[in-house]
């Protein structure tokens, strides 16, 4: 079965500095994706990236960029030039696919809290 | 605009008095998920729709019930709910191709069993 671990149960970091949330991931399946999500304090899950298994390059979506090292089985979020509005909760996810069904479910980690301090 | 949207944002229910929770979508994905989420845990799915097929989790109690009558609407009823089952309900959508296909999340409803 896939499973998604995050280690870090919660982080500081200073405003306008760069932080790295940690993420490692199992799968069998050659064919996966990895994504992660934001969820502020009203409870929504914000798309942040994504990072499919065949891409050859890190993903980046303007401050946040993916390290993917596919042979540690690592896609770590790595968040520059901090913002006191990036306090939230940071989930990394991975989408499996189901043969039963034809489509995909998303299996979430257990989330890293980041604070940013003024 | 938001593209799928919960219903109510909060919820109080009392101990075993049936609740329904209510989502919509303006995407016409294929794809709808129900998550409980726990507080300070992962989100968990209870089950999901393709088109009209239902698919449940193996560990989804008999108590979680769910109802897709078009594509735009799913219901997550909770035909008796106890202390246990107070949380984040949250609804997602995707589509049902190959690529980034992220899902996409509403607002989340939390539900609060007194």
């Amino acid at each position: 079965a896939q499973k998604i671990t995050q280690t870090q149960p919660g982080m500081f970091v200073q405003e306008k500095e760069a932080v790295t949330l940690d993420c490692t991931y199992d799968t069998s399946d050659p064919s996966y994706g990895l994504f992660w999500y934001k969820q502020p304090s009203s409870g929504e899950m914000i798309f942040l990236i994504y990072q499919g298994s065949y891409d050859q390059q890190n993903a980046t979506e303007g401050r946040y960029s993916l390290n993917f090292q596919k042979a540690r089985k690592s896609a770590n979020l790595v968040i520059s030039a901090s913002q006191l509005g990036d306090s939230a909760m940071y989930f990394c996810a991975m989408r499996e696919g189901l043969k039963a069904s034809g489509t995909y479910k998303y299996i979430f980690g257990t989330g890293t809290r980041l604070k940013v301090l003024a | 605009d938001a593209m799928v949207i919960q219903n109510p944002r909060y919820q109080v229910t009392q101990f075993g008095k049936p609740v329904t929770l209510s989502c919509s979508q303006t995407l016409n994905h294929n794809v709808m998920y129900w998550y409980q989420q726990k507080s300070s845990q992962a989100p968990k799915l209870l089950f999901h729709y393709y088109d009209k097929d239902f698919n449940n989790e193996a560990d989804t109690p008999d108590n979680f019930q769910s109802r897709r009558p078009n594509t735009s609407f799913c219901f997550l009823d909770i035909r008796s709910p106890g202390l246990g089952d107070a949380a984040m309900y949250l609804c997602a959508t995707s589509r049902d191709l190959a690529g980034s296909g992220e899902a996409f999340f509403g607002q989340g409803t939390r539900l609060t069993v007194v």
